[in-house]
């Protein structure tokens, strides 16, 4: 079973941007869609966007809300996605969660890690 | 993007209650839809996609339902690991959107 875990500086200063490791155990990270997803404390879930790897094909789909500030990237030799979003700001406060979409749609999030927690302050 | 309206917001229940979530689409998502149990702290779990067939190691007490606009989560006799916060999510289109959330707490 596949297995997500999150990881990354939990304080960002405001300007700067974030980055963030999430580290896939129990299975390849080639040949499937991976998304990053985030939580505000107190709101909802926001996809944020998705990457998908298989030998020299990549392709990536951003939220066009944050679209001109991310980056998503993977490195197949680490079996690890990655998650840079530029120039933070307090509203870039949230819990961030990596997820795998299934095998036979890449809409439908079936494994996910426990999220990380990055706050953005001063 | 497509936006997504679930209701309650919250709702309080006894073991062995039944309880019903329901979500609504902005446009017609047809029966592209997920819903995910997330408890605090751990990873969201998917346990229903295309709005009624049921993710493999879900519970058979969770059922989905709905087409177009509107769906329904329902919950039958409540477990104590049932208490969580429900998220419905729409599978039609990307920017993926999901709905507010329900939390269901014990009564």
């Amino acid at each position: 079973q596949v297995q997500l875990q999150e990881s990354g500086p939990g304080l960002v200063e405001p300007s700067e941007t974030l980055s963030l490791t999430c580290t896939v155990s129990g299975g390849s990270i080639s040949g499937s869609y991976w998304s990053w997803i985030r939580q505000p404390p107190g709101k909802g879930l926001e996809w944020i966007g998705y990457i998908y790897s298989s030998g020299s094909t990549k392709y990536t789909n951003y939220n066009p809300s944050l679209k001109s500030r991310v980056t998503i990237s993977v490195d197949p030799s680490k079996n690890q996605l990655s998650l840079g979003l530029s120039s933070v700001t307090a509203a870039d406060t949230a819990v961030y969660y990596c997820a795998r979409a299934t095998p036979h749609s890449k809409f439908y999030l079936d494994s996910w890690g426990q999220g990380t927690l990055v706050s953005v302050s001063s | 993007d497509i936006q997504m309206t679930q209701s309650p917001s919250s709702v309080s229940a006894s073991i062995g209650d039944t309880v019903t979530i329901t979500c609504q689409a902005s446009q017609d998502i047809s029966s592209w839809l997920a819903w995910y149990q997330h408890k605090k702290g751990k990873a969201p779990q998917l346990l229903i996609y295309a709005a009624s067939s049921s993710q493999s190691g879900a519970p058979s007490r969770f059922s989905g339902s709905g087409s177009g606009t509107e769906f329904t989560l329902t919950i039958t006799s409540l477990q104590p690991e049932d208490f969580a916060t429900y998220y419905c999510q729409q599978a039609n289109s990307f920017p993926l959107t999901f709905g507010g959330g329900t939390k269901v707490e014990i009564k």
